[in-house]
């Protein structure tokens, strides 16, 4: 079965300090890629979503970049943060092409940037 | 651009009682999940709505889709106060643009 890694699962990081999350992928190939972002109290913001190795298409500009250096790895990062970065990140795969399993989501990281 | 709507945003119930939350979405597609969450955790996958009219069920939870109305709901009945979190909808466009567009939730309270 499949499974999807996430971590750390909380984080407390400096303002200007760099910022690397990381999510791995077991038991399948291929997979389309994502990393979200819940602010307090608020719904989800797409960041990042990846089809494929080096893929990497950007919903909105930020602070933030994301990398995929293997098939089921997917990297988020910052070279300095900033305190609008604090937020809860999730990563999150789907089937390629036809998701019908849906999208499912790692544990997420709950990063504070002070 | 897809814009994804949920009402009501906060509901409140008593144990015992039905409700129903609605999602409405702007553009054409007929895929649309529902999750639930819980306070500080991830998100969980409750219903895959994949063609109209898919209707389906998970104990007190029943989902539907209409595609041609471009709606969902999430029907509750007889709520308990294990079922207190926050619904989401999602909805992602055909073939070809497969990401998820999330509603704005709904934070769902159960009193006794």
């Amino acid at each position: 079965s499949q499974t999807i890694h996430q971590w750390p699962a909380t984080l407390v990081q400096p303002v200007g300090s760099p910022l690397s999350l990381e999510c791995t992928v077991e038991g399948t190939s291929n997979p389309n890629l994502y990393w979200y972002r819940q602010a307090a109290g608020r719904g989800l913001q797409l960041l990042f979503y990846s089809v494929g190795i080096g893929q990497i298409s950007s919903e909105v500009p930020q602070n933030l970049s994301a990398s995929r250096p293997q098939d089921r790895q997917f990297i988020l990062s910052s070279k300095k943060l900033l305190l609008s970065d604090s937020g809860f990140y999730l990563c999150a795969w789907s089937e390629p092409l036809w998701p019908s399993g849906g999208y499912t989501f790692g544990s997420g990281t709950r990063l504070t940037v002070v | 651009e897809l814009k994804v709507e949920q009402n009501p945003l906060f509901l409140s119930m008593q144990e015992g009682k039905n409700y129903t939350i609605y999602c409405n979405y702007s553009t054409t597609s007929d895929r649309l999940y529902w999750y639930r969450q819980d306070p500080g955790k991830s998100l969980e996958s409750l219903f895959v709505l994949l063609s109209n009219g898919a209707v389906k069920q998970e104990g007190r939870l029943m989902a539907s889709l209409d595609t041609k109305a471009r709606l969902s709901t999430l029907h509750i009945t007889a709520a308990v106060h294990d079922l207190s979190a926050t619904y989401f909808c999602a909805v992602d466009a055909n073939f070809g643009n497969e990401k998820l567009t999330f509603g704005t939730g709904t934070r769902l309270t159960i009193i006794p």
